[in-house]
């Protein structure tokens, strides 16, 4: 079936280091969206990518859609520990009703 | 306030119970969603409604079952052939693109 792979699983940063996960798809999706989850928290929206090579930014993010449509990427700079957190992307494949299919997710620690 | 709740946070179900999820939206969204995450994995969808009265199978969707008989209810039914329960339930709703998500019910098995 169609999956969406995301890279790595855990990552553990120094407060002030940079950090990037990375997104990749079996199938070329329509668009790709973003989503943060704080400990114990609920998945929360961040961005969505729908253009073959789009960059958008948000403060200290990056986000990318590769130009195939298959691939995605999230970039901080500078983390801090409100970066704490899990990461994920959802792809919507072409032809699929709508629905979105998660990355398994990088939950993200900062140490001070 | 417009939002989605679930009730309860904490829900423990005994060997051959079936035990039902609340989750209700106030805003006006046609599609909703049932995910399960399991720890250290993503979001898989369970079923998942894009009008009332009508809703689909998603990845997972063997031993659960849902309504839609409202817009702003979806209402999920972990039965008891549901044998690995134990996980945290999302609820999610949906206008055209993002998904705005409940603040969830951990399911524990006794």
């Amino acid at each position: 079936g169609q999956q969406v792979m995301q890279i790595p699983q855990y990552q553990h940063v120094q407060e002030g280091e940079d950090f990037t996960t990375y997104c990749n798809s079996s199938t070329t999706l329509s668009n790709i969206q973003w989503y943060k989850q704080r400990p114990g928290g609920h998945p929360v929206f961040l961005i969505q990518l729908v253009k073959s090579g789009e960059v958008k930014k948000q403060k200290r993010l990056t986000f990318q859609f590769g130009e195939a449509k298959k691939n995605s990427s999230l970039h901080i700079t500078a983390t801090q520990t409100t970066d704490v957190g899990t990461y994920f992307c959802a792809g919507r494949p072409y032809n699929q009703g709508g629905k979105l299919i998660f990355g398994q997710g990088t939950e993200l620690s900062v140490k001070p | 306030d417009g939002g989605i709740t679930q009730s309860p946070k904490y829900l423990f179900r005994k060997e051959g119970q079936n035990v039902t999820l609340s989750c209700e939206q106030n805003l006006n969204h046609d599609a909703m969603y049932w995910y399960r995450q399991d720890p250290g994995q993503g979001l898989r969808l369970i079923y998942y409604s894009q009008i009332v009265n009508d809703f689909q199978k998603g990845d997972i969707a063997e031993g659960y079952s849902v309504s839609r008989e409202k817009k702003e209810s979806f209402p999920l039914t972990v039965t008891s052939a549901q044998k690995n329960p134990t996980a945290f339930y999302l609820c999610a709703s949906s206008s055209k693109e993002t998904q705005y998500f409940g603040p969830g019910t951990r399911l524990l098995v006794l």
